[in-house]
């Protein structure tokens, strides 16, 4: 089993939409969670942390579920600008990383 | 300069040929860090220096001899590659605290090619 999985997607969502996406991880003993976003042909950046009571920030929510063992991101009224992939990053004592949930919006 | 900065951004090299990659960070950071991202798979980690030490090495082949002088600068040094070996080679720092992993921050990568 891989330590970090993702859906690849695509999602391709319209403007305005929401759109939801979970990663699960393999270790129950990892210790942080995070959502990096890469753009086309670009480096990731740390788009946010994901703390135990969820949190959020903006248009974006993050939750944890330590009992299933993922995470999960939700955009709500998705922009243009929004599409990108989103990676997801587990810490058990080395960072692990998804491959990564493409998400495409539409105009 | 800012940030996380890699040179080359783009390198072409033949099997036998011995080149190196730069990276420097310009954030005061502890710990710097050289990944590999190939094509629809996970980025991985490749090596880890913290303090200009390094603390993890996963299981890379020798062909790749990273260098850190100090807690700027970050070397890749590449010799007898594989084509296998074609991928964007990624650096990032952050600043660590009683082993913690803390944001990290990427540079804008070099996509190597090896013919």
């Amino acid at each position: 089993r891989k330590e970090v999985e993702q859906d690849p997607g695509p999602f391709n969502v319209p403007e305005g939409a929401t759109v939801a996406f979970n990663c699960t991880y393999s270790n129950s003993a990892s210790q942080s969670f995070f959502w990096y976003r890469q753009d086309c042909r670009k480096e990731p950046k740390l788009l946010m942390s994901v703390y135990s009571s969820g949190n959020e920030d903006g248009r974006f929510t993050a939750q944890l579920n330590r009992a299933s063992q993922y995470i999960s991101l939700l955009i709500r009224d998705s922009k243009l600008s929004d599409s990108a992939t989103y990676l997801c990053v587990v810490n058990d004592y080395k960072l692990s990383f998804g491959a990564g949930t493409t998400v495409t919006v539409r105009a | 300069e800012t940030g996380v900065t890699q040179t080359p951004r783009h390198l072409v090299m033949g099997m036998t040929n011995k080149k190196s990659l730069k990276c420097e960070q310009h954030l005061g950071h502890n710990a710097m860090y050289w990944y590999k991202q190939s094509a629809k798979k996970p980025l991985e980690l490749m090596f880890v220096y913290n303090f200009k030490e390094q603390t993890e090495n996963n299981s890379v082949p020798s062909r790749f001899s990273p260098e850190c002088p100090n807690s700027s600068h970050l070397f890749l040094h590449l010799h007898t590659l594989q084509p296998e070996d074609s991928a964007l080679y990624l650096c990032a720092s952050s600043q660590e605290t009683s082993g913690v992993y803390n944001e990290q921050f990427f540079g804008p990568g070099t996509r190597l090619t090896v013919l």
